[in-house]
């Protein structure tokens, strides 16, 4: 019984065209995360949000736009995708403490662009 | 910038051998590590947690951490073949609440 549900598990995209990666947990955590991982690089930090506002931001390009319209939604919207944009998005989400401290993964969605 | 690395990059060992496995963290303000297990095509999912120096046991598994050189390791003893997979160390700076990953470790355990 999945915690955190990433939609779709799979998307094929065109180059230049626009998608949004959905992600919702379960967890009652307030903070959630994206994070990428292809073939070329390792596990690489997107974003971070507390409470719905944005913590970090480790990507360098404004065509990553998370949103969070809810608490525990982190959704991430791409545009213009590139053929490089290929990769595994995982949403992930943590309950900041002394105890119990760690990272949640939700399954991923995995984009090809081509 | 906070890095995490990891040695080796890839480990063969036998059934029933020992795999160990290194991560050391460049950020001297990491105040906890994570090693997570990502098999081929899934999630990662945390296999163990160390916050304080010393050691830590849990079956076939054990971690070190020593805090002054922000190195802590992995061993794994009568490896199974269900135990290859991908390893990732993590470290978080609970200044600026960042996860940071290591590139792993892919470990291939033979019959």
């Amino acid at each position: 019984d999945p915690k955190i549900i990433q939609k779709p598990k799979y998307l094929v995209a065109v180059t230049g065209s626009e998608k949004i990666l959905i992600c919702e947990q379960y967890l009652g955590h307030n903070a959630m995360y994206w994070y990428r991982q292809s073939a070329k690089k390792p596990l690489e930090f997107m974003f971070s949000y507390s409470y719905q506002k944005l913590m970090d931001n480790q990507t360098a390009s404004s065509r990553f736009q998370p949103q969070s319209s809810k608490k525990n939604h982190l959704d991430l919207q791409i545009t213009a995708l590139k053929p490089d944009d290929s990769a595994t998005y995982f949403c992930a989400s943590s309950q900041p403490g002394p105890s119990n401290e760690r990272l949640f993964f939700g399954h991923g969605t995995k984009l090809s662009v081509l | 910038q906070q890095k995490v690395q990891q040695s080796p990059e890839s480990l063969i060992v036998p059934e029933g051998g020992m795999a160990s496995l290194n991560c050391t963290s460049s950020d001297r303000n990491v105040d906890y590590f994570w090693w997570y297990r990502q098999h081929s095509g899934k999630s990662p999912k945390m296999l163990m947690s160390i916050f304080s120096n010393g050691e830590k046991e849990e079956g076939r598994f054990t971690v070190h951490l020593n805090k002054a050189s922000l190195h802590t390791s992995l061993h794994i003893r009568d490896s199974q073949p269900s135990d290859s997979a991908l390893y990732l160390c993590a470290a978080l700076n609970t200044g600026n609440y960042k996860y940071v990953f290591g590139a792993g470790t892919r470990l291939k355990v033979i019959a």
